[in-house]
């Protein structure tokens, strides 16, 4: 048990579907993230979340929109997505988003996600 | 911006080498730094970290110290077995303000496996 559940752990859908990732800390922690991993790139960060507020979207496509209800929770909503975004989606929490750089970020299993 | 470089992988080891994975950091003032390790089909776990010039991070027979005049925060371990097969990243948080403040920075990960 990480901390961080993310669920479901794997995910197909089509390219017109809509479906949504969830992720859930019960760690007590203010900053949530949002990370791509694609095989033979590097960690992409899509969103970071503090105190409930978006404070960073790395530039991604809209058909990706995260949601955070309150500290605790982060979803990633998903619509008309291309074979491309096919990826491992990692979802991380940390104490917050700034002033706690002596902390390491805490992450869920991820959820792999297959479009077709 | 903060920036961090591993030596590229694959590497491949027998049971109970030594293993060295190189890691050097780009950062202003005084980053934190972190090993994370990711198992097959897994998320990302914290391995080991330091927070300052010349801690020493161990974990499970990893070590990693904290050099500031190398930059740079190499992970040892004396006996590798086969279950340590997994992929290694290298990431620090930087504390100095700027647009990298409190984003946790991560190379692009070595792919370590371990034969019997």
């Amino acid at each position: 048990e990480t901390g961080v559940t993310q669920t479901p752990r794997h995910l197909v859908m089509g390219m017109t579907n809509k479906k949504s990732l969830k992720c859930e800390q019960h760690l007590g922690h203010n900053a949530m993230y949002w990370y791509k991993q694609s095989a033979k790139k590097p960690l992409e960060l899509m969103f970071v979340y503090n105190f409930k507020e978006q404070t960073e979207n790395n530039s991604v496509p809209s058909r990706f929109s995260p949601e955070c209800p309150n500290s605790s929770h982060l979803f990633l909503h998903l619509h008309t997505l291309q074979p491309e975004d096919s990826a491992l989606y990692l979802c991380a929490s940390s104490q917050d988003a700034g002033v706690s750089a002596n902390y390491g970020y805490t992450f869920g299993s991820g959820t792999r996600l297959t479009v077709v | 911006g903060d920036s961090v470089t591993q030596m590229e992988g694959p590497v491949t080891l027998s049971e109970e080498a030594f293993l060295t994975i190189n890691c050097t950091y780009t950062a202003t003032g005084y980053p934190s730094l972190f090993w994370y390790v990711q198992y097959p089909g897994e998320g990302l776990q914290l391995l080991l970290k330091a927070t300052k010039a010349d801690d020493k991070g161990s974990n499970k027979g990893f070590e990693a110290t904290y050099r500031k005049e190398t930059t740079s925060f190499h992970l040892e371990k004396g006996s590798v077995q086969v279950s340590d097969s997994a992929v290694y990243f290298c990431a620090l948080r930087g504390n100095a303000g700027g647009t990298s403040y409190g984003k946790l920075t991560f190379g692009q990960g070595t792919i370590l496996t371990v034969h019997p």
